[in-house]
């Protein structure tokens, strides 16, 4: 079975700083997405960045990038110049890319505190 | 467009009785999808929808719960002879066939079961 896991159930960074959120995830097979959503308190959840596992290149949006290490199935969220609004939990999420497969299989979550 | 759209925000309920929340998708998405999530976790699928065909089933969703989406639009859950451990907050997703990866999710409905 597929499955995702976080390790750190909470961190806090300094406004400002860099924070690196982990991620590790369990798979059989090649070719799959994987994802970062960010679920502020309001709970809506929002897509912050996406990898395809056969692009080497780690994906980046702005502040926030990706080191995916598809042989070590890791998939870690750096966020820079943390600012006070991505206070949030952090979910990692999977999904293979094969025929039927569309179901997203989530982490426990971090619960990301940014201090002033 | 607003969204997805996830009627009621909250709902209160004594045990064994019936709920039913609704989800609007965002009009052109033709897939949509009802995840479970519990304080402290992560999202859990329960099932998906592809217009109006439900296509896939979580064994999380047991035969308390029944999910429809009639004319490929709106989608409604319902959960039959509710029970304490079915308190959670309900996310509905929706997304289009080819788009490659994330769903737009939203707010979410939460239960408590008295």
């Amino acid at each position: 079975a597929q499955t995702v896991t976080q390790s750190q159930p909470e961190m806090s960074v300094q406004e400002a700083e860099t924070v690196t959120l982990s991620c590790t995830y369990d798979t059989s097979e090649s070719d799959y997405y994987l994802f970062w959503y960010k679920q502020p308190p309001s709970r809506q959840m929002i897509l912050v960045i996406r990898q395809e596992a056969y692009k080497q290149q780690n994906a980046t949006e702005n502040r926030f990038s990706v080191n995916f290490q598809k042989a070590a199935k890791s998939f870690s969220l750096k966020i820079s110049d943390s600012q006070l609004g991505d206070a949030a939990m952090y979910f990692c999420a999977y999904r293979p890319i094969i025929q039927g497969a569309q179901k997203l299989v989530f982490g426990q979550g971090t619960r990301l505190t940014i201090n002033p | 467009d607003t969204g997805v759209s996830q009627n009621p925000r909250h709902k209160i309920t004594k045990r064994g009785q019936n709920v039913t929340f609704r989800c609007d998708p965002i009009s052109e998405h033709n897939r949509l999808y009802w995840y479970r999530q519990t304080l402290g976790q992560g999202p859990e699928f329960l099932t998906y929808f592809q217009n109006e065909a439900q296509l896939e089933k979580s064994r999380l969703l047991s035969d308390r719960f029944s999910a429809e989406r009639p004319k490929g639009s709106f989608s409604t859950l319902e959960i039959q002879r509710t029970e304490q451990g079915d308190s959670a907050m309900y996310l509905c997703a929706s997304s289009l066939v080819v788009h490659e990866g994330g769903y737009t999710f939203g707010s979410g409905t939460r239960l408590t079961v008295v």
